[in-house]
C-alpha cells in the first residue's frame, strides 16, 4: 500500500489560494488519489479524486504530475469555513480492494 | 438521500463496561466500514464490511471488540470489556462497492460516536 506524506498544518488568509500537497513516491499503476475534508465534531467528506493529470469540481482542483508520485489539492479563495484538516489517500478502486489508509492529515488554519 | 446515521452521538462509560454502536448506511450502500478516531489523529479503518461478509478486519482487536451486519444492512460495533485507551470517536461509512455504477468508491461518513472510558 502506498504510503501517503503530508505537511502537519497550514496557515492562511481568507481569499488566498491554498495549495496542499501530498507524497506518495509508492503509488501503484491502479491506484487512485482522493483527498477528504473534516471538521471538528463530523465525520470526513469527500472532496475530490483523481489519476492523473488535472481534475477540476466546484470546490476543488487536484494536481498530479506525469510521475504520479505526488499531488497537490487546490483550494480557491479560501474562507474561514474552509479550516479543517485535509486527508490525502491513494488506492486501488477499480478492482473493489480500495484499501481506506488515512494518514494524520493537514490541518488548515485560515484567519480573516 | 438520507445520510449514513449513528446512534449513540455520545457514550460516557467505565472500563471494563460493554458498549454498542449502531450505524445505519446509506440505502443500496453494499460496503460499510468502522473506524476509530482517536483525538488529533486521522481515522483507522477497523473493519469493513462487503454486504454480509467481512472484506477487512485485521486492525479489529478481536479480543474485545465484535461487529456484525445483519442482512448486509445495518452494522453494530461492540467493545466488552472497555479499556481507558478505548476512548476515540467512532465513524461509520459506507459506500457504493465498484460494480453498482459508482465511478469513485467515495465513502459517505456518518456524525460518529464520541466515546469516554473513564
Amino acid at each position: 500500500l502506498a504510503k501517503t506524506t503530508q505537511p502537519i498544518s497550514m496557515d492562511s488568509y481568507e481569499g488566498q489560494e491554498v495549495n496542499i500537497t501530498c507524497s506518495h513516491n509508492n503509488i501503484a499503476t491502479n491506484d487512485y488519489i482522493t483527498w477528504y475534508q473534516q471538521f471538528p465534531s463530523q465525520g470526513p467528506r469527500f472532496i475530490i479524486q483523481g489519476y492523473k493529470t488535472k481534475v477540476t469540481n466546484e470546490v476543488a482542483s487536484l494536481f498530479i504530475p506525469a510521475d504520479r508520485k505526488s499531488s497537490t489539492l487546490s483550494l480557491p479563495r479560501v474562507s474561514l469555513s474552509d479550516t479543517a484538516v485535509y486527508y490525502c489517500l491513494v488506492g486501488d478502486i477499480p478492482t473493489g480492494g480500495f484499501k481506506t489508509i488515512f494518514g494524520a492529515g493537514t490541518r488548515l488554519f485560515v484567519k480573516a | 438521500e438520507a445520510g449514513v446515521a449513528q446512534s449513540p452521538r455520545y457514550k460516557i462509560i467505565e472500563k471494563r463496561q460493554s458498549v454498542a454502536f449502531w450505524c445505519n448506511p446509506i440505502s443500496g450502500h453494499a460496503t460499510l466500514y468502522w473506524y476509530q478516531q482517536i483525538l488529533g489523529q486521522g481515522p483507522k479503518l477497523l473493519i469493513q464490511f462487503q454486504n454480509n461478509g467481512v472484506v477487512d478486519d485485521s486492525q479489529l482487536p478481536k479480543d474485545r471488540f465484535s461487529a456484525e451486519r445483519l442482512k448486509g444492512v445495518d452494522s453494530t460495533l461492540k467493545i466488552q470489556p472497555a479499556k481507558l485507551e478505548d476512548s476515540a470517536v467512532y465513524l461509520c461509512a459506507s459506500s457504493l462497492y465498484p460494480g453498482q455504477g459508482a465511478l469513485e468508491e467515495t465513502q459517505y461518513f456518518g456524525p460518529g460516536t464520541r466515546l469516554l472510558v473513564l
